[in-house]
Order: structure tokens, then C-alpha cells, then sequence
């Protein structure tokens, strides 16, 4: 079975420090994963996402991803935090193959400080 | 990027009524359509996944008379919460597929149940 776990529930770093959201997945297959991110009010929005490809994969907005089959993670970084960074974000977990179902971790809030 | 647009993006209604929520793809066609629920300060748990010209298949514990899920056309998937109470207050997000493992997300619609 996929599960994805978001190993941080809240994450607060000072503006222009660096950001590190980490995620564990467990999957009895190669996983697709992804990382999402959700502003309030509005729709959720695809930063990165791993295919099987590239290890590292660069994302939307200045953030990436590593994929690190030994470790089971998908750590999602980025140099410098910016204000508008602040968001909920997701690890997502690709289901039993060609159902296209997602599997959500329980996210993780930035906050960003001035 | 392809563009999914709820509708309404958020409702009121009083218990034991039933309230109908739309899901449509604006420029793509999408033969397969998720809906997710999602309680506040909680990740996104799937509901149910919706295929065009066929019955929805819903997840385990979802009760398939009390969302009743529709795929009439390839833009189009609807979720009517039957006899709302207002345990079902929450917020409801739906998915498209664009291709393999890739969902296009809605914005949301945000429910009460009075």
C-alpha cells in the first residue's frame, strides 16, 4: 500500500532563509510523488513533481525536490523564503497504477517571518 | 497550465436539504474527475472517483446515497450532498485528470449546513 508522511506539521523560517518541508513515502511500486502547495482561499497548485526521471527535480517559484529511493523521502527545499511563500504544502503520493488516485500527507504549514 | 473552476464556491444551506456541487474542466477534456473532502486544518482525503458515462467509485466509509456523484459529459462531474447535516459541513474540492498521475485541481467549494 502507498502512504506519504509529512514529517513536520509547521514549519517557521525568517524571510530570505533557506526552506526545508520533509516527506516520507512508502509505496510497493516505483511512486510518482509530488508536491503541492495551497494558499487560503484558493485552489491547489502543482510545485514539483517526480516521474521517474531526474532525481532532482526544480519546481515553480525557486523549489525543488530530491528523490532519495534509499531513504524513502522527497524533501522539498528552496534557497530563500519569500513572504508569499507562507502556504499549506502537501507530499503527495501517486496510488495503485493507472487509477490515477493522489495520496495526501497531512501537510505541513509555512510561515514566514519578516 | 489547465484550468478547473467549482461552482458555488461557497453555500449556506439548512439541515436536511440537499445542496448540488459542479466540477467542470475549462479547456480540456477530462474523462476521469476525483472529489475530495477536506476538514479544516486536515489534508484532502478522496471521496470518490468519477468517470465520464459511468458509476462513481467511492472510497471506503463514503456513503454512495448521501453523495451522490454525476459524469454526464467530459467537462462536467456533480456532487449532491443529500440531506445535509451538519457533520457534512466542510470543504469540498474536486480533481480532473489531464493524463497519467496529473490532476488539475478546482478551487473549492466551501459547504455549511446549518
Amino acid at each position: 500500500a502507498q502512504s506519504v508522511t509529512q514529517l513536520d506539521s509547521h514549519v517557521s523560517v525568517s524571510e530570505g532563509t533557506p526552506v526545508l518541508l520533509r516527506c516520507n513515502y512508502s509505496s510497493s511500486y516505483s511512486p510518482s510523488l509530488f508536491w503541492y502547495v495551497q494558499h487560503p482561499n484558493k485552489g491547489l497548485q502543482l510545485l514539483l513533481k517526480y516521474t521517474s526521471a531526474a532525481t532532482l527535480v526544480k519546481g515553480i517559484n525557486g523549489f525543488e525536490a530530491e528523490f532519495k529511493k534509499s531513504e524513502t523521502s522527497f524533501h522539498l527545499t528552496k534557497p530563500s523564503a519569500h513572504m508569499s511563500d507562507a502556504a499549506e504544502y502537501f507530499c503527495v503520493v501517486s496510488g495503485p497504477s493507472n487509477t490515477g488516485k493522489l495520496i495526501f500527507g497531512q501537510g505541513t504549514t509555512l510561515q514566514v517571518k519578516p | 497550465g489547465a484550468v478547473v473552476s467549482q461552482h458555488p464556491s461557497w453555500v449556506i444551506c439548512k439541515s436536511g436539504t440537499s445542496v448540488k456541487i459542479e466540477c467542470r474542466s475549462l479547456d480540456f477534456q477530462a474523462t476521469t474527475m476525483f472529489w475530495y473532502r477536506q476538514f479544516p486544518k486536515q489534508s484532502l482525503m478522496l471521496m470518490a472517483t468519477s468517470n465520464e458515462g459511468s458509476k462513481a467509485t467511492y472510497e471506503q466509509g463514503v456513503e454512495k446515497d448521501k453523495f451522490l456523484i454525476n459524469h454526464a459529459s467530459l467537462t462536467l462531474s456533480t456532487l449532491t450532498v443529500t440531506s445535509a447535516h451538519p457533520e457534512d459541513s466542510s470543504f469540498y474540492i474536486c480533481s480532473a485528470a489531464g493524463g497519467l498521475n496529473e490532476q488539475f485541481f478546482g478551487p473549492g467549494t466551501r459547504l455549511t449546513v446549518l
